[in-house]
């Protein structure tokens, strides 16, 4: 069974460009997580998609958008980069809804690195 | 707000030993709690989910114990081995952290020959 799969696997923009990052889940995972690794930050929590709706947002600007599609895939959307965007973006899928209980599986990763 | 630390930051230590890895959480209110593992410049392995009301999870030579009322948990490695050199995280899940994992800021380990 395929795991959760980003892409692309780096990108690279400059500054005030947009970012577009993507993410499947695995097959019957309805839930997605988007996570940002920037470097000496630590993993912060970015957003979290369930059933095609935002379920909760960290603290980040609104420049850090999504969505989910039908099929349950994910899009994460930078706006206007800025240098500090550059990071590793994670993505995670579990079984969602209210299974609080779910392992988060997660994704290889999309480097992005602004100029 | 949920805060999670880890200590040590960065452990090296040769094959064959037995080693701790500590994590300590300040919102007892948690679902479960995750160790991953991180390969540089990779995404995460789950290794174990020790759910709100266990007290262990085991999976071969790792063994981790969760103590939710005084908001801490170990990760106990048996035989270490230079494949286990890597970034260990702890995560906790729910209370006020509704719907996101909060990561501690992980320990670096490496084992050499």
């Amino acid at each position: 069974e395929a795991g959760v799969t980003q892409s692309p696997t780096h990108l690279i923009k400059t500054r005030g460009q947009q970012a577009t990052l993507r993410c499947s889940p695995i097959s019957g995972h309805t839930s997605v997580y988007w996570y940002q690794q920037a470097l000496g930050l630590g993993l912060q929590f970015l957003l979290w998609y369930d059933e095609g709706e935002e379920r909760n947002r960290g603290n980040f600007p609104p420049r850090f958008s999504g969505r989910q599609f039908p099929n349950y895939s994910s899009e994460l959307n930078v706006n206007a980069l800025e240098l500090e965007d550059s990071a590793l973006y994670l993505c995670a899928s579990s079984l969602g809804g209210v299974s609080y209980q779910e392992t988060q599986y997660f994704g290889p990763g999309t480097r992005l690195l602004v100029l | 707000k949920q805060e999670v630390t880890q200590i040590p930051a960065a452990l090296s230590v040769p094959e064959g030993e037995n080693l701790v890895l500590n994590c300590s959480f300040t919102d007892s209110a948690i679902y479960n709690l995750q160790w991953f593992r991180q390969d540089p410049g990779k995404g995460l392995t789950s290794l174990l989910l020790i759910q709100s009301s266990q007290r262990e999870q085991t999976s071969g030579r790792l063994n981790a114990s969760l103590d939710k009322s005084s908001g801490r948990s170990t990760l106990y490695i048996a035989a270490s081995q230079p494949g286990d050199s890597a970034t260990y995280l702890c995560a906790v899940y729910g209370g006020t952290s509704y719907g996101k994992l909060t990561f501690g800021q992980g320990t670096i380990l490496t084992v050499h020959p």
